[in-house]
């Protein structure tokens, strides 16, 4: 199983609404990584979890909130977001922070209204 | 900086050879990286290149390094309408954790 999978694929939210974005592996990776690409840019990093501890954390708001409930499972609370927050979410996950190679999930597409 | 550049676009027509070309930024980056993105999907990694490399051959994809003017390409041989997508190239950050930092995507358009 090398998947990344994420839940849901598509979420319209209102700027009241909270809701939480899920991402799971079976690969046995160690690292998971949340990224966030606007509409025709490159993905940028949001957070890494290692052993599932937050790692890093690129200055991203509050309003996102990351877990690791589990070495499969990360999931990204959202509350309070802004229409400029919609976006497409990726979930990505490697065997460790300092592996070359990084498995990506097809995302979850965000439009807050 | 930290901005990594590529062109635009390209359109090549089916049959033909597709270059694509990456300026990247930081000269102590370990690993250099292609990824795929068909639209509404994630990113595949096609292939990746050592830092101590200048070339890698992985079956129709060929990766071209240069070092000294922080020049990648990649080379795709045969190109077919599944090709089509958004092509990045990524450097990875030697910030204590593989960074990568992504390039701003060619869209490849192949005609038949």
């Amino acid at each position: 199983d090398t998947e990344v999978t994420q839940t849901p694929k598509h979420l319209v939210m209102g700027m009241t609404n909270k809701k939480s974005l899920k991402c799971e592996q079976h690969m046995g990776h160690r690292a998971m990584y949340w990224y966030k690409q606007k509409a025709k840019k490159p993905p940028e990093l949001m957070f890494v979890y290692s052993y599932e501890k937050l790692s890093i954390n690129e200055s991203v708001p509050s309003r996102f909130s990351p877990e690791c409930p589990n070495s499969s499972l990360l999931n990204l609370h959202l509350h309070a977001l802004q229409p400029e927050d919609s976006a497409l979410y990726l979930c990505a996950s490697s065997l460790g922070t300092f592996s070359y190679e990084q498995y990506f999930g097809p995302g979850t597409r965000l439009t807050v209204t | 900086g930290e901005d990594v550049e590529q062109s635009l676009f390209l359109s090549v027509r089916e049959g033909d050879s597709s270059v694509i070309n990456c300026t990247y930024t930081d000269s102590s980056s370990t690993y250099l990286y292609w990824y795929k993105q068909e639209p509404g999907a994630g990113l595949q990694l096609l292939t990746y290149i050592f830092s101590n490399m200048d070339m890698k051959q992985d079956q129709r994809l060929t990766v071209l390094l240069n070092k000294k003017d922080k020049h990648l390409s990649l080379r795709i041989a045969d190109t077919q309408t599944g090709d089509s997508a958004i092509y990045f190239c990524a450097e990875s950050m030697n910030t204590g954790f593989q960074k990568l930092v992504f390039g701003t995507g060619t869209r490849l358009l192949v005609s038949p």
